[in-house]
């Protein structure tokens, strides 16, 4: 089945490292993401790690994928009040050989960064 | 460039009415898809266009529910007759047909609110 399960809420100090946990059913998801949707705003893809690698950095950002336990993190280094929005972790679902590409979300993290 | 532009942004409706709602996609994207975000759950898939044809309709929740994309531009999805449980962001999404990881670029939702 297609299922993505994240925590609702974190809060974080500004400076300090956030950590997003995820973790997603669907064992031929090829590639999983990391979306970022800020008040009155729509979703921006921040991030994405293809299904056989491990880590992704990108600047402040870091991907962990565990395959074998189905589980994707999220870390935000040196959190900063700009920060402060909801964060979607989502696998794509591929079926009739690549003909639909749908993304499966998971509920959303609301990260909240106290100054 | 313009992104995806969803019309309108919100809409406040009495149960029984009819709703419409409108995705322009990004110009020469013939992927295009509509999910739904039921307040403080999952964004879940509704359906995919390619071009003006539906690829995948799964995850529509019943007949009232109306989505077309004729000429293979903009795309309207339609309510008739809004129910209770039919409030939420609908968001609409588009990426280029040619490769299986282009990003989707997502609009800002219209947020629909049944009473």
């Amino acid at each position: 089945g297609e299922d993505v399960e994240q925590s609702l809420f974190l809060s974080v100090r500004e400076g300090d490292s956030s950590v997003i946990n995820c973790t997603y059913t669907d064992s031929s998801s090829t590639y999983l993401y990391w979306y970022k949707q800020e008040p009155g705003a729509g979703l921006q893809l921040l991030t994405y790690i293809f299904s056989n690698m491990d880590m992704k950095q990108d600047q402040r950002l870091t991907v962990l994928l565990n395959k074998k336990d189905k589980h994707l993190s999220l870390r935000i280094a040196d959190t900063q009040t700009g920060d402060s929005a909801i964060y979607f972790c989502a696998e794509s679902i591929t079926f009739r050989g690549g003909a639909t590409n749908k993304l499966i979300f998971g509920t959303g993290t609301l990260l909240a960064v106290q100054p | 460039e313009a992104g995806v532009t969803q019309f309108p942004s919100h809409s406040v409706i009495e149960k029984g009415q009819t709703v419409t709602l409108r995705c322009d996609p990004i110009s020469g994207h013939d992927n295009l898809y509509w999910y739904r975000r039921v307040m403080g759950k999952e964004i879940k898939f509704l359906l995919h266009f390619v071009k003006e044809s539906k690829q995948d309709e799964s995850g529509m929740p019943n007949n009232r529910f109306l989505a077309e994309r004729t000429g293979g531009t903009y795309s309207t999805l339609k309510v008739q007759p809004a129910e209770l449980e039919d409030s939420g962001v609908y968001f609409c999404a588009s990426r280029p047909l040619q490769g299986r990881n282009t990003e989707a670029f997502f609009g800002q939702g219209t947020r629909l609110t049944v009473v």
